[in-house]
């Protein structure tokens, strides 16, 4: 069965520069969920989509954005990046509140 | 607000014993909850969930867990624990309705099954 796929999986970048992640939900998935997990830290949630359009945001900061596209892939993009941005970067999709599938992730290094 | 609290840091039980990894939470109104596992560079397996009905609920490789709504607990279990079980498990909340769509995690417990 298809699954959530995320790109690159691996990703170093030099503090200041910019990192865009991205996102494939499972097709037919209408949300789409973005969660960042640092070394030893439980996932904190970003921000969502439901149907194209920001559901809910979280602890996201102002240098990162993100959007979700017509063909419902979605982009987090990371500006000025600092040390402390190093983390596990999941996305999650699902059809209903029951059930997020993830991502396996894209591990951002900033050096 | 809601939240979710896992009090192990780490749990160690011997192969073949029974394990268990607790969970409570504290949401607005129903809760839907949520087991993960996750690997050592690994994304986020999903293990088992309770949405509504038998407050007994059983997922994958063996695992189960109860709902308990008077203690707010969601306490996960295995009758028989296995060495490939050790990971690092997370319980998740996200309120039925209303509270946005976020799932809030606990901060994980690191299970460690020995022979």
């Amino acid at each position: 069965a298809a699954g959530v796929i995320q790109s690159p999986r691996h990703l170093i970048k030099e503090k200041r520069e910019t990192a865009t992640l991205k996102c494939y939900p499972i097709p037919r998935h209408d949300t789409v969920y973005w969660y960042q997990q640092g070394p030893g830290q439980d996932p904190q949630f970003l921000i969502s989509f439901y149907e194209k359009m920001q559901s809910d945001k979280g602890s996201i900061p102002d240098r990162f954005s993100a959007q979700q596209f017509s063909d419902y892939h979605s982009e987090l993009n990371m500006s000025s990046l600092e040390l402390g941005d190093s983390a596990l970067y999941f996305c999650a999709s699902s059809s209903n509140r029951a059930l997020d599938t993830f991502g396996s992730g894209t591990r951002l290094t900033v050096v | 607000a809601q939240s979710v609290a896992q009090p192990e840091d780490q749990v160690n039980v011997a192969e073949g014993n029974p394990l268990t990894v607790k969970c409570t939470y504290s949401v607005s109104g129903n809760p839907y909850l949520f087991w993960y596992v996750q690997y050592p560079n690994r994304g986020l397996q999903f293990l088992l969930k309770y949405i509504t009905g038998d407050n007994l609920v059983k997922g994958s490789y063996g695992f189960e867990a109860e709902f308990n709504k008077s203690q707010t607990s969601f306490h996960l279990k295995k009758p028989s624990a296995l060495v490939s079980d050790s990971a690092l498990y997370f319980c998740a909340v996200r309120a039925l309705t209303g509270g946005g769509n976020k799932l809030t995690f606990g901060t994980g417990t690191q299970l460690k099954v020995e022979l």
